[in-house]
Protein backbone atom coordinates (compact mmCIF):
# COMPACT_ATOMS: atom_id res chain seq x y z
CA UNK A 1 0.00 0.00 0.00
CA UNK A 2 1.05 3.30 -1.09
CA UNK A 3 2.20 5.71 2.31
CA UNK A 4 2.06 9.38 2.51
CA UNK A 5 4.97 11.30 4.54
CA UNK A 6 4.39 15.11 5.36
CA UNK A 7 6.92 17.19 5.89
CA UNK A 8 7.28 19.15 8.14
CA UNK A 9 5.28 17.19 11.04
CA UNK A 10 5.04 20.53 12.60
CA UNK A 11 6.02 24.10 12.24
CA UNK A 12 5.91 26.99 13.78
CA UNK A 13 4.91 30.63 11.61
CA UNK A 14 3.53 34.15 12.36
CA UNK A 15 0.33 35.63 10.97
CA UNK A 16 1.81 36.73 7.50
CA UNK A 17 4.50 34.32 6.89
CA UNK A 18 4.18 32.17 3.32
CA UNK A 19 3.79 28.60 5.11
CA UNK A 20 4.23 25.23 2.58
CA UNK A 21 3.87 21.90 3.57
CA UNK A 22 4.73 19.12 1.19
CA UNK A 23 3.40 15.64 0.93
CA UNK A 24 5.14 12.72 -0.84
CA UNK A 25 3.88 9.45 -1.72
CA UNK A 26 5.69 6.46 -1.07
CA UNK A 27 5.75 5.07 -5.19
CA UNK A 28 3.92 5.76 -8.00
CA UNK A 29 1.75 4.02 -9.81
CA UNK A 30 0.34 3.64 -13.25
CA UNK A 31 -2.24 5.62 -12.44
CA UNK A 32 -2.33 9.80 -11.89
CA UNK A 33 -2.59 10.34 -8.02
CA UNK A 34 -5.20 12.48 -6.93
CA UNK A 35 -4.05 14.46 -3.79
CA UNK A 36 -6.52 16.23 -1.39
CA UNK A 37 -5.56 18.41 1.89
CA UNK A 38 -7.55 18.91 4.89
CA UNK A 39 -7.24 21.10 7.52
CA UNK A 40 -8.66 20.52 11.39
CA UNK A 41 -8.76 22.69 14.48
CA UNK A 42 -8.89 20.66 17.93
CA UNK A 43 -11.46 19.35 18.95
CA UNK A 44 -13.22 19.71 15.21
CA UNK A 45 -13.57 17.60 12.34
CA UNK A 46 -11.75 17.79 9.28
CA UNK A 47 -12.42 20.44 6.53
CA UNK A 48 -11.84 19.93 2.70
CA UNK A 49 -9.47 22.59 1.71
CA UNK A 50 -8.52 21.06 -1.55
CA UNK A 51 -9.00 18.68 -3.84
CA UNK A 52 -7.30 17.32 -7.52
CA UNK A 53 -3.46 18.57 -6.06
CA UNK A 54 -5.06 22.27 -7.03
CA UNK A 55 -8.44 22.76 -7.12
CA UNK A 56 -10.09 24.95 -4.28
CA UNK A 57 -12.95 23.65 -2.36
CA UNK A 58 -16.10 26.15 -2.50
CA UNK A 59 -15.98 28.65 0.22
CA UNK A 60 -11.95 28.41 1.17
CA UNK A 61 -9.67 31.03 1.13
CA UNK A 62 -7.64 31.92 -1.79
CA UNK A 63 -4.28 32.62 0.39
CA UNK A 64 -4.71 28.11 0.03
CA UNK A 65 -2.87 26.88 -2.56
CA UNK A 66 -2.34 23.68 -3.75
CA UNK A 67 0.71 21.93 -6.09
CA UNK A 68 2.35 19.01 -7.51
CA UNK A 69 2.21 16.20 -9.35
CA UNK A 70 3.31 12.38 -9.77
CA UNK A 71 4.33 11.66 -6.34
CA UNK A 72 4.90 15.16 -4.61
CA UNK A 73 2.66 17.63 -3.52
CA UNK A 74 2.49 20.82 -1.74
CA UNK A 75 -0.04 22.69 0.23
CA UNK A 76 0.83 26.51 0.80
CA UNK A 77 -0.55 29.26 2.72
CA UNK A 78 0.63 32.64 1.11
CA UNK A 79 -0.09 34.79 4.44
CA UNK A 80 -1.05 32.70 7.46
CA UNK A 81 -3.91 33.75 9.31
CA UNK A 82 -4.86 33.57 12.95
CA UNK A 83 -7.89 30.88 11.84
CA UNK A 84 -5.69 28.63 10.12
CA UNK A 85 -3.41 27.40 12.98
CA UNK A 86 -4.73 23.85 13.02
CA UNK A 87 -3.46 20.38 11.80
CA UNK A 88 -3.14 19.77 8.12
CA UNK A 89 -3.45 16.35 6.58
CA UNK A 90 -3.00 14.85 2.73
CA UNK A 91 -4.69 12.18 1.49
CA UNK A 92 -4.63 10.13 -2.08
CA UNK A 93 -8.19 9.42 -2.45
CA UNK A 94 -8.59 7.29 -6.22
CA UNK A 95 -6.87 4.85 -5.11
CA UNK A 96 -7.61 1.69 -2.20
CA UNK A 97 -6.53 1.80 0.47
CA UNK A 98 -6.85 6.12 0.27
CA UNK A 99 -4.10 6.90 2.81
CA UNK A 100 -3.69 9.93 4.37
CA UNK A 101 -0.43 11.38 5.38
CA UNK A 102 0.88 11.76 9.16
CA UNK A 103 -0.49 15.43 9.30
CA UNK A 104 1.54 18.63 9.81
CA UNK A 105 0.68 20.52 12.99
CA UNK A 106 1.06 24.59 12.54
CA UNK A 107 1.48 26.25 15.81
CA UNK A 108 1.71 30.03 16.44
CA UNK A 109 5.22 31.01 17.09
CA UNK B 1 -26.87 22.58 4.94
CA UNK B 2 -25.00 19.28 5.16
CA UNK B 3 -25.43 17.63 8.18
CA UNK B 4 -23.97 14.26 9.46
CA UNK B 5 -24.56 13.46 13.48
CA UNK B 6 -22.82 10.09 14.56
CA UNK B 7 -23.79 8.46 17.65
CA UNK B 8 -23.01 4.56 19.47
CA UNK B 9 -20.00 5.07 20.62
CA UNK B 10 -19.23 3.89 24.05
CA UNK B 11 -17.01 2.13 26.45
CA UNK B 12 -16.62 -2.02 25.29
CA UNK B 13 -14.37 -4.57 26.61
CA UNK B 14 -12.04 -6.29 24.20
CA UNK B 15 -13.80 -9.19 22.29
CA UNK B 16 -16.91 -6.95 22.46
CA UNK B 17 -19.61 -5.83 19.62
CA UNK B 18 -20.74 -2.35 19.34
CA UNK B 19 -22.74 -0.64 16.22
CA UNK B 20 -22.52 3.38 15.34
CA UNK B 21 -25.05 5.01 13.59
CA UNK B 22 -24.62 8.22 11.43
CA UNK B 23 -28.16 10.39 10.36
CA UNK B 24 -27.53 12.19 7.20
CA UNK B 25 -29.25 15.64 6.20
CA UNK B 26 -29.13 18.47 3.88
CA UNK B 27 -28.64 16.39 0.74
CA UNK B 28 -29.82 13.54 -1.68
CA UNK B 29 -28.27 10.92 1.04
CA UNK B 30 -29.21 7.68 -1.71
CA UNK B 31 -26.92 9.71 -3.92
CA UNK B 32 -23.41 9.64 -2.30
CA UNK B 33 -21.16 6.74 -0.79
CA UNK B 34 -20.81 7.30 2.43
CA UNK B 35 -17.45 6.34 4.34
CA UNK B 36 -16.08 6.02 8.17
CA UNK B 37 -12.80 7.26 9.08
CA UNK B 38 -11.47 7.45 12.15
CA UNK B 39 -8.73 9.32 14.81
CA UNK B 40 -7.01 7.69 17.46
CA UNK B 41 -6.60 9.83 20.34
CA UNK B 42 -3.37 12.05 19.40
CA UNK B 43 -3.22 10.44 15.91
CA UNK B 44 -3.70 11.10 12.36
CA UNK B 45 -6.75 10.25 10.27
CA UNK B 46 -7.28 6.72 9.36
CA UNK B 47 -9.79 5.27 6.34
CA UNK B 48 -12.22 2.22 8.05
CA UNK B 49 -14.65 1.72 5.03
CA UNK B 50 -16.56 2.88 2.13
CA UNK B 51 -20.46 2.12 0.84
CA UNK B 52 -21.57 2.89 -2.21
CA UNK B 53 -24.83 5.04 -3.18
CA UNK B 54 -26.62 1.61 -3.41
CA UNK B 55 -25.24 -0.11 -0.70
CA UNK B 56 -24.44 -2.77 -2.89
CA UNK B 57 -20.43 -2.33 -3.01
CA UNK B 58 -18.58 -2.02 0.35
CA UNK B 59 -14.35 -1.91 1.15
CA UNK B 60 -12.77 -1.72 4.15
CA UNK B 61 -8.81 -1.24 5.70
CA UNK B 62 -6.81 -3.93 6.03
CA UNK B 63 -7.23 -3.58 10.10
CA UNK B 64 -10.79 -3.95 10.06
CA UNK B 65 -11.53 -6.35 7.29
CA UNK B 66 -13.81 -9.39 8.74
CA UNK B 67 -14.71 -7.55 12.13
CA UNK B 68 -16.28 -4.26 10.79
CA UNK B 69 -19.40 -4.25 8.43
CA UNK B 70 -20.71 -1.31 7.18
CA UNK B 71 -24.23 -0.58 5.80
CA UNK B 72 -26.91 1.98 5.06
CA UNK B 73 -30.83 2.45 5.02
CA UNK B 74 -31.11 4.68 2.25
CA UNK B 75 -35.00 5.01 3.68
CA UNK B 76 -33.63 5.98 6.94
CA UNK B 77 -31.24 8.36 5.73
CA UNK B 78 -28.75 6.59 7.66
CA UNK B 79 -24.96 4.89 7.49
CA UNK B 80 -23.90 2.24 10.41
CA UNK B 81 -20.59 0.72 11.05
CA UNK B 82 -20.90 -2.87 12.93
CA UNK B 83 -17.88 -3.44 15.08
CA UNK B 84 -17.10 -6.81 16.40
CA UNK B 85 -14.15 -8.71 17.94
CA UNK B 86 -13.53 -5.26 19.25
CA UNK B 87 -9.36 -4.25 20.41
CA UNK B 88 -7.61 -1.85 22.40
CA UNK B 89 -6.72 -0.21 19.00
CA UNK B 90 -10.19 0.43 17.98
CA UNK B 91 -9.72 2.51 20.12
CA UNK B 92 -10.62 6.03 18.10
CA UNK B 93 -13.05 8.62 17.16
CA UNK B 94 -15.04 7.74 14.59
CA UNK B 95 -16.43 10.19 12.16
CA UNK B 96 -19.19 9.68 9.41
CA UNK B 97 -18.20 11.69 6.12
CA UNK B 98 -19.63 12.21 2.83
CA UNK B 99 -18.14 11.22 -1.15
CA UNK B 100 -17.86 14.79 -2.93
CA UNK B 101 -19.48 13.62 -5.77
CA UNK B 102 -22.58 12.05 -6.51
CA UNK B 103 -22.91 8.77 -7.75
CA UNK B 104 -18.93 8.97 -8.10
CA UNK B 105 -16.30 5.94 -6.84
CA UNK B 106 -13.56 7.64 -5.27
CA UNK B 107 -12.35 8.19 -1.13
CA UNK B 108 -12.59 12.39 -1.47
CA UNK B 109 -14.58 13.22 1.70
CA UNK B 110 -16.48 16.23 1.32
CA UNK B 111 -18.44 16.12 4.78
CA UNK B 112 -17.84 15.13 7.90
CA UNK B 113 -19.99 14.91 11.30
CA UNK B 114 -18.30 15.76 14.27
CA UNK B 115 -17.86 11.90 15.34
CA UNK B 116 -18.94 9.29 18.20
CA UNK B 117 -15.59 7.92 20.54
CA UNK B 118 -15.52 4.26 20.98
CA UNK B 119 -13.19 3.31 23.76
CA UNK B 120 -12.42 -0.60 24.11
CA UNK B 121 -10.77 -0.91 27.42
CA UNK B 122 -11.28 -3.88 30.18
Amino acid sequence: AIQLTQSPSSLSASVGDRVTITCRASQGISITLACAWYQQKPGKAPKLLIYDASSLESGVPSRFSGGGSGTDFTLTISSLQPEDFATYYCQVFNIYPPPFGGGTKVEIK
Amino acid sequence: EVQLVESGGVVVQPGGSLRLSCAASGFTFDDYAMHWVRQAPGKGLEWVSLVTWDGVTTYYADSVKGRFTISRDNSKNSLYLQMNSLRVEDTALYYCAKSAKERHFDWLLSHWGQGTLVTVSS
